[in-house]
């Protein structure tokens, strides 16, 4: 079936580093998702993205996060810079549709923060 | 608060026999509700998705919603050692968008 792929699966930096977390959604997919899963916790909706823009973003989506898809690449967050509470997985996913639709998950980037 | 509540946490079936997950929620303006499956290493991957009150069946899944108390659960019949893996259940407001994920049930079919 369709995959969403994730590059890496894991990433240490120190605090106050920026990160990039890479995306690369399913082909036709024109409905973007950040998702943070603390450890033990609830996967937590992050932002979403459509055509080049941010549609909606939770309280979770700090000022020194953001997201991009330049030119049909990889859809990416960034985080600059790092905290320690940014340690978490990241999930990324992507839809076809605006409505109704499933969403197609990574498996998640590793971000440990020291 | 969280949102979206799952039990249990854990469970254990036999080869064969039925598995039921539960999900409630606290928002009565959610309206559509998806169980996704992880295994370890991967994704979630949707299995799937209710809008409408009573039972959905797809092959040895069926699901079934009830709004008025908040209420889905998942049963899957004849479980297989394949079925191992985390549940979620995932809720969204409309169909557009985000989704509210509970913490998961972990399922583990013993052979």
């Amino acid at each position: 079936g369709p995959k969403v792929l994730q590059i890496p699966s894991h990433q240490i930096i120190d605090m106050g580093q920026m990160v990039t977390l890479n995306c690369d959604p399913v082909s036709n997919h024109l409905y973007f998702y950040w998702y943070k899963q603390i450890l033990g916790q609830q996967m937590e909706f992050l932002v979403n993205f459509y055509n080049g823009k941010v549609m909606e973003k939770s309280k979770l989506f700090k000022d020194q996060f953001s997201v991009e898809r330049p030119d049909g690449s990889y859809f990416t967050l960034k985080i600059q810079p790092t905290a320690l509470e940014d340690s978490a997985v990241y999930f990324c996913a992507s839809s076809r549709d605006r409505n109704y639709a499933e969403q197609f998950f990574g498996p998640g980037t590793r971000l440990t923060v020291l | 608060q969280q949102k979206v509540q799952q039990s249990p946490e854990s469970l254990s079936v036999p080869e064969g026999g039925m598995a039921s997950l539960n999900c409630t929620s606290s928002d009565r303006n959610f309206q559509y509700f998806w169980w996704y499956r992880q295994h370890s290493g991967e994704g979630p991957k949707a299995l799937m998705s209710i809008f409408s009150d009573g039972d959905k069946k797809e092959g040895r899944f069926t699901a079934h919603l009830n709004k008025a108390s908040l209420h889905v659960s998942l049963h899957i019949r004849d479980s297989q050692p394949s079925d191992s893996a985390l549940y979620f259940c995932a809720a969204s407001h409309t169909g557009y968008q985000n989704f509210y994920f509970g913490k998961g049930t972990s399922l583990t079919v013993i052979p």
